[in-house]
């Protein structure tokens, strides 16, 4: 059972405008949410997170918004540029666990 | 400092056979947690060690296991493979986990044949 899911297996975006990577999840419990970035034969690296109490936290070109009511995830990315191609993943937790999606891959066109 | 580290990269094995990975956390990290990393399936939750002990564990069948030593070092074993276990397998190590970042390694790309 798929508690957190990209329902968008890809997206592609030109170079300088807005990528918008989207993310549901089913589980009211989990209080904390993060975003994670994967180039090919490496490891996810972190991006950004958000805790259930804030809707949305910004961090240079990266904004994650959270809205509770609707279990909804989003990764803005302003302006997208070449180097944010990559697969990424959103995940959450409650408590000891993380769960994640199964990804989106961003292409940017230069 | 240096990051997470595991070991081997690759690896092939035939069915029925067992394999160890190895999972190195960065310095001062005291959980490491264990994903599989499928096409289509995203990372799916093996288990978390915390100061050796299992803490938590994801739906996946007995022959998976795992263990961490003292040092916090982690080790995952699959017994008696299977063609489906074919997978990209990641070691995450945070502090002590919850809302501590997880920082992953490459990961071990296992190919059963």
């Amino acid at each position: 059972d798929q508690q957190v899911k990209q329902n968008s297996p890809s997206l592609s975006v030109q170079e300088g405008r807005i990528s918008i990577l989207n993310c549901d999840y089913t589980n009211s419990m989990f209080d904390y949410f993060l975003w994670y970035k994967k180039y090919p034969a490496e490891g996810p690296t972190f991006l950004i997170s958000i805790s259930s109490i804030k809707d949305k936290n910004e961090d240079g070109r990266f904004t994650v918004f959270l809205n509770k009511s609707a279990k909804h995830l989003s990764l803005h990315i302003v302006p997208s540029q070449p180097g944010d191609s990559a697969v990424y993943f959103c995940a959450a937790s409650a408590g000891n666990q993380f769960y994640f999606g199964t990804g989106t891959s961003l292409t940017v066109i230069p | 400092k240096a990051g997470v580290t595991q070991t081997p990269r690759y690896l092939i094995k035939t069915r029925g056979q067992q394999v160890t990975l190895s999972c190195s956390p960065i310095s001062g990290h005291r959980s490491v947690s264990w994903y599989q990393q499928t096409p289509g399936q995203g990372l799916q939750f093996l288990f978390e060690y915390f100061s050796e002990t299992q803490r938590n564990k994801g739906n996946f069948p007995g022959r998976f296991s795992g263990r961490q030593f003292s040092n916090s070092r982690s080790e995952m074993n699959v017994s008696t493979l299977e063609l489906g276990d074919s997978a990209l397998y990641l070691c995450a190590s945070s502090l002590v986990r919850d809302t501590d970042t997880q920082y992953f390694g490459p990961g071990t790309r296992l190919t059963v044949l």
